[in-house]
């Protein structure tokens, strides 16, 4: 069995730019929520996608933006980078029905100069 | 949206039992618990959920009180390897959407 894979695994960005970042959900996972973690923090929500539609939405800005697509896997999209965007971004997967257990990528490292 | 608060660290013997205790005062009818352990430079890795009373797996227990306002995380016998960041996490539905609240977490040290 796969688990969540990203890519890429590091990155570094102007400010001003803009990024894609990519999830392969676990096999059988139909839902997936993308987080931000900056140096010593836990995990932020960004928002999350059931069958290819949000399905909840942490407090980020509309320039966080994500897609789901048919085969589950996701991206997520930011525009307009800023300083602060500099952080550590997570995919998780879950199973149909249990979005409390979610099983998390390794993580994409986004520098913003 | 409910919020939790854990301690920010918490030292332990090697063989030991660890406790981690969250609160999250307004938790919501439909929310349930669950506690992830993060290492450095990895992704969270989910250790145990539960709603209420108390759930035990191959890794840990989870103590939930009848006003589940409370919930511990028991981990018998820590070792080296247990040293890691521990989240509690409330996952919120309503309206058909989920909102997922992590903690900052507790880390933990163990000592030999």
């Amino acid at each position: 069995e796969t688990g969540v894979t990203q890519s890429p695994t590091h990155l570094i960005k102007t400010r001003g730019q803009q990024v894609t970042l990519r999830c392969s959900s676990q096999s059988g996972h139909n839902t997936v929520s993308w987080y931000q973690q900056a140096l010593g923090q836990g995990p932020q929500f960004i928002f999350q996608y059931y069958r290819e539609e949000e399905n909840g939405r942490g407090n980020f800005p509309p320039r966080f933006s994500g897609l789901q697509f048919p085969n589950y896997s996701s991206e997520l999209n930011v525009n307009a980078l800023e300083l602060d965007d500099s952080a550590l971004y997570l995919c998780a997967s879950s199973p149909s029905g249990v979005p409390q257990e979610q099983y998390f990528g390794p993580g994409t490292r986004l520098t913003v100069t | 949206l409910a919020k939790t608060t854990q301690p920010i660290s918490m030292d332990s013997y090697e063989g030991q039992e660890v406790n981690i205790t969250c609160s999250h005062n307004n938790i919501a009818t439909n929310d349930y618990i669950t506690w992830y352990q993060q290492f450095p430079s990895q992704g969270p890795r989910f250790i145990i959920q539960g709603y209420k009373t108390k759930v035990t797996n191959e890794v840990a227990s989870l103590f939930i009180p009848a006003d589940r306002k409370s919930s511990t995380l028991s981990l018998p016998r820590v070792s080296l390897s247990d040293t890691a960041v521990y989240y509690c996490l409330v996952v919120s539905a309503g309206a058909g959407s989920y909102q997922l609240t992590f903690g900052k977490g507790t880390k933990l040290s163990v000592i030999p």
